[in-house]
């Protein structure tokens, strides 16, 4: 079975840093993997999607990356601002399955 | 265009008592979900339906029975609530991208079901 995880689990930096989040899996035979945002008491919002054949997906100030032999994906946050704080979280589709299997996430807070 | 939306947002029951949490999405989509979030534990996939009139079991179906009424809804029923299915409930449905082709998932914005 496909195993998500994220480190850290919780994450605090000075407005205006630049920032990795990290994801690893376990089963490298993906069909994609797709980084969400979750705010307290909301639902998931997909930030970026990025297919296995790809390496990198970029939208404004997030940067996120694959490597999929190696079973690793970053996000990467240029110049952070509090309007950033949430949950993110890593989910992978694996081939022919029906089902995303998310990584518990990491909190981050961005200090005014 | 309202995504997907879920009713109720939030619920207390007894244990023993029954519920349906419901969902809804207007974007046409095949595929709809229904996951838990549980504190450390990440989203668990509890059922999902690949198109109108068929529905397969997730990792943690046990408790839950589904119905896919048409294509834009897509019910949960808890027959009888036990505490260990307090939880916060999302639904999903998934989508192409056309631009890129890829598919891409869209959540409501969950059910927290505290069963006492």
């Amino acid at each position: 079975k496909q195993e998500v995880t994220q480190i850290p689990a919780a994450l605090s930096v000075p407005e205006g840093e630049n920032l990795v989040l990290n994801c690893s899996f376990t089963d490298s035979a993906i069909y994609n993997l797709q980084w969400f945002r979750q705010d307290p008491g909301k639902g998931l919002t997909s930030l970026l999607l990025i297919q296995s054949s790809q390496r990198e997906q970029t939208s404004g100030r997030l940067n996120a990356s694959l490597d999929k032999s190696s079973g690793r994906s970053t996000l990467y946050i240029a110049a952070s601002q509090p309007g950033d704080s949430a949950t993110y979280l890593c989910a992978v589709e694996g081939t022919g399955a029906n089902n995303l299997f998310f990584g518990t996430g990491t909190r981050l807070t961005v200090i005014p | 265009n309202a995504g997907v939306t879920q009713t109720p947002k939030f619920q207390v029951l007894k244990t023993g008592q029954s519920m349906t949490l419901q969902c809804a999405q207007d974007m046409n989509h095949n595929s709809m979900y229904w996951y838990r979030q549980d504190p450390g534990m990440g989203l668990r996939l509890i059922y999902y339906s690949a198109s109108e009139g068929t529905t397969d079991k997730g990792e943690v179906p046990n408790g839950y029975n589904v119905s896919r009424l048409n294509k834009r809804e897509f019910s949960l029923r808890l027959e009888s609530a036990a505490p260990s299915q307090t939880s916060v409930y999302f639904c999903a449905s998934i989508g192409r991208d056309r631009g890129r082709g890829l598919n891409e998932q869209y959540f409501g914005p969950g059910t927290r079901l505290t069963v006492t």
